[in-house]
């Protein structure tokens, strides 16, 4: 079926340090979204990105999606104690279900 | 800012009792979604449920399951006969949702989720 791939399971981060976490499809998706959830917290809606190549930013926070719209990526720099959790990315194909990836879980170390 | 509520935040049963969690969705959201994390695992949907009916369900959904909005603002996942495997955070989600180029584009608002272990 299909699955949204994400990498990598864990990242441990210095404060002050960047990093990325990845996510692929093997097929094009409509759109892809991403979630941030704390530790023993429920899942919050981040961002959703639609278009081939767009960009957005929050903050620290830059997402991306890949031209052919089958991979996206989030960029977190000068990773802060507050950005502990799992970032989740979800893709949706059409009309169907969101897909949730793995996720992946960020330890900051001060 | 209106949000998804859920009730009971816990609930300990025991194998092969039925139970019922509800979710209280955002007032003017049309989509109603059910999902479950195993500890420590991904989130996995369960079910989707727009204009009175179910629109989509996973694997998960077997005939154990079922869902209802039995008042126009409930939305319950009832599990008939619960297993050991069960034992999970239970979501609730909704969105308005919209029809976006090539299909559904929409925000998703989780509650904060029950608790459920089946003993």
């Amino acid at each position: 079926g299909q699955q949204v791939m994400q990498i990598p399971q864990y990242q441990h981060v210095q404060e002050g340090e960047d990093f990325t976490t990845y996510c692929n499809s093997s097929t094009t998706l409509s759109n892809i979204q991403w979630y941030k959830q704390r530790p023993g917290g429920h899942p919050v809606f981040l961002i959703q990105l639609v278009k081939s190549g767009e960009v957005k930013k929050q903050k620290r926070l830059t997402f991306q999606f890949g031209e052919a719209k089958k991979n996206s990526s989030l960029h977190i720099t000068a990773t802060q104690t507050t950005d502990v959790g799992t970032y989740f990315c979800a893709g949706r194909w059409s009309w169907g279900k969101l897909q949730f990836g793995a996720g992946t879980q960020v330890v900051v170390t001060p | 800012e209106p949000e998804v509520t859920q009730t009971p935040s816990h609930q300990v049963t025991q194998m092969g009792q039925e139970v019922i969690l509800r979710c209280v969705p955002i007032s003017n959201h049309l989509y109603f979604y059910w999902y479950r994390q195993i500890l420590g695992q991904k989130v996995e949907f369960l079910v989707s449920f727009y204009n009175n009916e179910i629109s989509e369900k996973s694997e998960i959904f077997d005939d154990q399951f079922s869902v209802e909005r039995p008042d126009g603002s409930n939305f319950t996942l009832k599990i008939r006969s619960t297993k050991l495997e069960d034992s999970a955070m239970y979501f609730c989600a909704s969105s308005e949702a919209a029809v976006g180029a090539g299909g559904l584009v929409e925000t998703q608002y989780f509650g904060p989720g029950t608790r459920l272990l089946v003993l």
